[in-house]
């Protein structure tokens, strides 16, 4: 079953402008992570946050969280064509059956 | 460091016959978790190894098994395949359970 839900499931837009991608989930976390995967290939780590955190930067990246309302948002600045790919939230639950468990993602096109 | 392999990256079976994928961790990642991804219903957790036991398990038939060797190694195998079990297969390694994953390339099966 999904935990995490990824919203919009397609977001297309100019190089240069901001992309934001939402995803909301179910049950209690430990940590939420975000990962990027291009076309097919296998996902690459992107950041986690934890639960204590609510804001996490690295590079053009900046990821927000808000257990209140179980959601977390992934911003990536100043759009690249290179950003193109899918991108997955994904829930860490589970203590000692620690597991992830992945929402369906955002497709973003970013066209040059 | 070399990253996480997977072989073959791609295959193609009939219904009925049997797979075994193959992954090999990071140097040093005691644990191999594999994931199915499929366009339906997106990356779904099927087992995760450690020491070479099984710590966990996600919601699949019997049907698919895996196991690890003692060098972190692992193995999944799928038994009387079917037309569903048509995906992209991910293997992620992590130092120990709970530890950042890392994915590798995917083998994409094919059931026809």
């Amino acid at each position: 079953s999904q935990q995490g839900e990824e919203d919009p499931q397609a977001l297309s837009i100019q190089e240069g402008e901001n992309a934001t991608m939402n995803c909301s989930y179910k049950t209690s976390i430990n940590n939420l992570q975000w990962y990027r995967q291009n076309s097919g290939r296998g996902l690459v780590h992107l950041i986690l946050i934890r639960s204590n955190e609510r804001e996490k930067h690295s590079g053009r990246l900046r990821v927000t969280l808000d257990t209140s309302k179980k959601s977390s948002s992934l911003l990536i600045t100043a759009s690249r064509a290179a950003d193109t790919a899918s991108y997955f939230c994904a829930t860490e639950s589970g203590g000692s059956n620690y597991k992830l468990t992945f929402g369906k993602g955002t497709l973003l096109t970013v066209n040059p | 460091k070399a990253g996480v392999t997977q072989t073959p990256r791609y295959l193609i079976k009939t219904r009925g016959q049997q797979v075994t994928l193959s992954c090999s961790p990071i140097s040093g990642h005691r644990s191999v978790s594999w994931y199915q991804q499929t366009p339906g219903q997106g990356l779904q957790f099927l087992f995760e190894y450690f020491s070479e036991t099984q710590r966990n398990k996600g919601n699949f038939p019997g049907r698919f098994s895996g196991r690890q060797f003692s060098n972190s190694r692992s193995e999944m195998n799928v038994s009387t395949l079917e037309l569903g079990d048509s995906a992209l297969y991910l293997c992620a390694s992590s130092l120990d359970p709970g530890h950042e994953q890392f994915f590798g390339p995917g083998t994409r099966l094919t059931v026809l």
